[in-house]
């Protein structure tokens, strides 16, 4: 069955860059995807991937997709506080409805 | 920017009541969702609805659970008799469509305690 992994928390300094990591385990992942959590808001799709890529670039967001390893991760680029945030990892699977299975959330503590 | 909004933010109820969870997707939007998670865990799909009707559902919605969109508007979940292990954040999520990249635009979420 599907499963995705991501640590719980990071802790990272102002200014510097952030990297969340994911692990999934199925090999039939056709995008696997990034959301974002504000305090009091909904899940908010950030960027997703397409599972024949293995990075993509937007602004200050990095996704590096290692499909042999099935790790995923997130690299924010000077890093503010602004980016605090729970960011979630999920994948779809081929053939279906397209529901994302979703990780536990990473919760990014940007500190000054 | 149209969004999904979901009342109450809040909901503490009896184990044994019946509570209703409301979400209001957004307006062109066809296919509407409800997630949970409980804290500390993983965000767990629950149940997808189209065209007025169950489309998919997990095995975590069983019997106690039933959606309803009874109006044109709202979507509603209601969980008949509410056990402890219910607690947690419930997720509303809508999309125009259901292709790999259409966007599900997430709720705020309400968080249901059951004491």
């Amino acid at each position: 069955g599907e499963d995705v992994e991501q640590s719980l928390f990071l802790s990272v300094r102002e200014g510097d860059s952030s990297v969340i990591n994911c692990t999934y385990t199925d090999s039939s992942s056709t995008y696997l995807y990034w959301y974002k959590q504000e305090p009091g808001a909904g899940l908010q799709l950030l960027t997703y991937i397409f599972s024949n890529m293995d990075m993509k670039q937007d602004q200050r967001l990095t996704v590096l997709l290692n499909k042999k390893d099935k790790h995923l991760s997130l690299r924010i680029a000077d890093t503010q506080t602004g980016d605090s945030a729970i960011y979630f990892c999920a994948e779809t699977l081929s053939g279906g409805s397209y529901i994302p299975t979703f990780g536990r959330g990473t919760s990014l503590i940007v500190h000054p | 920017e149209p969004e999904v909004t979901q009342t109450p933010s809040h909901q503490v109820t009896q184990m044994g009541q019946e509570v209703i969870l409301r979400c209001v997707p957004i307006s062109n939007h066809l296919y509407f969702y409800w997630y949970r998670q409980i804290l500390g865990q993983k965000v767990e799909f629950l149940v997808s609805f189209y065209n007025n009707e169950i489309s998919e559902k997990s095995e975590i919605f069983d019997d106690q659970f039933s959606v309803e969109r009874p109006d044109g508007s709202n979507f509603t979940l209601k969980i008949r008799s509410t056990k402890l292990e219910d607690s947690a954040m419930y997720f509303c999520a809508s999309r125009y469509g259901q292709g790999a990249t259409d966007t599900q635009y997430f709720g705020p979420g309400t968080r249901l305690t059951v004491l």
